[in-house]
């Protein structure tokens, strides 16, 4: 069975320093990771993903992600916050499932970026 | 949200009845899905379908059903057997053929159903 942990319910940063928002999973074979994003009463829309190649993976304004094998590892990074930023964050894990390729969400994490 | 629709944004509904949520996608997506959100516990897979006239049950189907007649259109109907409907319905699509198989979703902007 896949998972996906998000360990943290709400991160708060200030405006203009660097965030982090955390995502561990657990899956047999190879991971496609992705991360969404949640404004408040709307849907998902997708920021960036991992499939193979260089670790650090570039996303939609402005965030990356670092996939770190060892520690089975997918945290959403930005190097300067914005009040913007603030929303529900969700991270997310794919493997083949014979013909359905199942996506496993996390809980989320509620970004609160302060001003 | 572009390019898939749903409709209405807000539901309400008495005990007993049955409601259908309506989503509309104009990708040319094949597959497509309906997710349930409630708070502290992320989404839940109710049903998905990958091509018209077929669909599949997801984690928590039960109380649920659905249909695929048009690819554009995947209608779910939240049944008087859901014994906790109240909750924020989302409706994706992906296309493995132009996503090369990584099948990022695209979403709806979502329904939020309110029974009593």
């Amino acid at each position: 069975a896949q998972s996906v942990a998000q360990p943290e319910d709400q991160v708060n940063v200030a405006e203009g320093n660097p965030l982090t928002v955390k995502c561990t999973y657990s899956v047999s074979g190879n991971p496609y990771l992705f991360w969404y994003v949640q404004y408040p009463n709307r849907g998902l829309q997708f920021l960036l993903k991992y499939i193979t190649g260089d670790n650090l993976v570039k996303g939609s304004y402005g965030f990356e992600a670092e996939f770190n094998k060892s520690q089975t590892s997918f945290h959403l990074k930005k190097p300067s916050a914005l009040v913007s930023d603030s929303a529900l964050y969700f991270c997310a894990v794919r493997v083949n499932s014979g013909g359905y390729q199942k996506v496993t969400f996390g809980t989320g994490t509620k970004l609160q970026v302060i001003p | 949200d572009g390019g898939i629709t749903q409709s209405p944004k807000y539901l309400f509904r008495k005990e007993g009845q049955n409601v259908t949520l309506s989503c509309e996608q104009n990708l040319n997506h094949d597959a497509m899905y309906w997710y349930r959100q409630d708070p502290g516990q992320g989404l839940r897979l109710i049903y998905y379908s990958q091509i018209v006239n077929d669909f599949q049950k997801g984690d928590i189907a039960e109380g649920y059903s659905v249909s695929r007649e048009k690819k554009e259109s995947f209608p779910l109907t939240v049944t008087s057997a859901q014994k906790n409907p109240t909750a924020f319905y989302l409706c994706a699509s992906s296309n493995p053929k132009t996503s090369g198989s990584t099948g990022e979703q695209y979403f709806g902007p979502g329904t939020r159903l309110t029974v009593t």
